[in-house]
């Protein structure tokens, strides 16, 4: 089994539309990502959290939201989907050594809003 | 944000070695130097990382010259499987540890 797994890997919805991203990792780490992959662009932070109590926003936050329902779960929501939303998403999770620690990212999901 | 910068793309021949360059001039004494890369449809994958000294991994070599302010990621022999886009981050304590991205370099290796 993958470290880090996200579901699902594509998905095309409608404008408007609630959608929900979800990642779990078997890592055992306190530390998850979400990041955004714009075509031809390395990727931006969305929202990070360091335990089940701690949410932190990113670079680019708004229009997203997230919930950490566990160690292992970090999901990221879309409340309205719009088309400029339409992006790579990737989940990663990293453990507590600080700075000294790699990061462990997901396959990603393929987002189409129409 | 702590800065990085890299050539958008590089090309080497197969089984002859890559120097891949990265400039890091506002890198702080508690920065680590990660690489990062990142193979078509997937997501990025762990290279190398290090502080101060050189470091070797099975993957690759990473060279950082004595001021901190540059970079090197050494392939020593590149195959077909390495072409990919490879990124140079900073890891800063005082940013909750997250990585920066920027948009890294595309390597290309010819047959």
């Amino acid at each position: 089994d993958a470290d880090v797994t996200q579901t699902p890997r594509n998905r095309i919805t409608k404008t408007g539309k609630r959608i929900m991203l979800e990642c779990s990792q078997t890592k055992g780490h306190d530390r998850m990502y979400w990041y955004r992959q714009d075509p031809g662009l390395g990727l931006r932070l969305i929202y990070y959290s360091f335990d089940v109590k701690d949410i932190n926003k990113g670079e680019i936050s708004d229009g997203y939201s997230v919930s950490r329902q566990a160690q292992a779960k970090f999901s990221l929501s879309l409340e309205s989907a719009i088309p400029n939303q339409t992006a790579l998403y990737f989940c990663a999770t990293r453990g507590g050594g600080g700075p000294n620690t790699e990061a462990f990212f997901g396959q990603g999901t393929r987002l189409t809003v129409v | 944000d702590a800065k990085t910068t890299q050539p958008n793309s590089m090309e080497s021949n197969e089984e002859e070695p890559v120097h891949l360059p990265c400039n890091h001039s506002t890198i702080s004494g508690t920065d680590y130097i990660h690489w990062y890369r990142q193979l078509p449809s997937q997501g990025p994958e762990y290279v190398i990382h290090g502080l101060t000294s050189n470091v070797n991994n099975r993957m690759a070599s990473l060279a950082i010259a004595e001021d901190r302010k540059s970079s090197t990621l050494i392939l020593h022999r590149a195959t077909l499987r390495d072409a990919a886009v490879y990124y140079c981050i900073l890891s800063t304590p005082n940013t909750g540890n997250q990585f920066y991205f920027g948009t890294g370099t595309s390597l290309t290796v010819i047959p």
